[in-house]
């Protein structure tokens, strides 16, 4: 069965600073990836997926993920925080049936 | 306006009451998911429908059914028999990806 690692619960951040947030997939075929952001008492929202082509997927907000097949892998990264972006960040692997399974979030606080 | 709506987007009950949490979509999905979060724990799946009158468990299905008699909509029922039921629901609708609604916090008193 597939299964999504995200082994930092928590993450702090000064703005302006680089963030990285890990994803580490377990999946038996060739994956699709996907980050959401998730605001407190909000729904999920797309932030980038990954489906083949090329490793280096850019989404929303500025932020970008690598694929790394050999490490399965799909880290989340942003060259510069900004206050806006403390919220929580899920990683999730789609199986068969379109179904979702997504890892335990990585939750992103900004210092000023 | 496309998009996922749920309601409420909060609901107290007490226990031993059935709550009906309700999701409509104008997206023209075929596919629609109900989705439970618990602090730590990210989402897990509760049911799911591919299509109109057809749907299937997922994960933690237990105490929880669903109906599918409109392509529209994806209601959830919160039956008695659910042990721990106050937690963050979301709804979910399948494109090309998943979007997700605004969810609904339930708290059984």
């Amino acid at each position: 069965a597939q299964s999504v690692t995200q082994p930092d619960i928590h993450i702090t951040v000064s703005e302006g600073a680089s963030l990285e947030l890990r994803c580490n997939y377990s999946y038996g075929a060739t994956p699709y990836l996907f980050w959401y952001v998730q605001s407190p008492g909000q729904g999920l929202q797309l932030l980038l997926k990954y489906f083949s082509g090329d490793t280096l997927v850019q989404g929303i907000k500025g932020f970008e993920a690598e694929f790394k097949r050999s490490q399965s892998s799909f880290n989340l990264r942003k060259p510069s925080v900004h206050w806006s972006d403390a919220a929580e960040y899920f990683c999730a692997v789609r199986a068969a049936g379109n179904k979702l399974t997504f890892g335990g979030g990585t939750r992103v606080l900004v210092k000023p | 306006d496309g998009g996922i709506t749920q309601s409420p987007k909060y609901l107290f009950r007490k226990e031993g009451q059935n709550v009906t949490l309700s999701c409509e979509q104008n997206l023209n999905h075929d596919a629609m998911y109900w989705y439970r979060q618990d602090p730590g724990q990210g989402l897990r799946l509760i049911y799911y429908s591919q299509i109109v009158n057809d749907f299937q468990k997922g994960d933690i299905a237990e105490g929880y059914s669903v109906s599918r008699e409109k392509k529209e909509s994806f209601p959830l029922t919160v039956t008695s028999a659910q042990k721990n039921p106050t937690a963050f629901y979301l709804c979910a609708s399948h494109g090309d990806t998943q979007y997700f609604g605004p969810g609904t916090r339930l708290t059984v008193l």
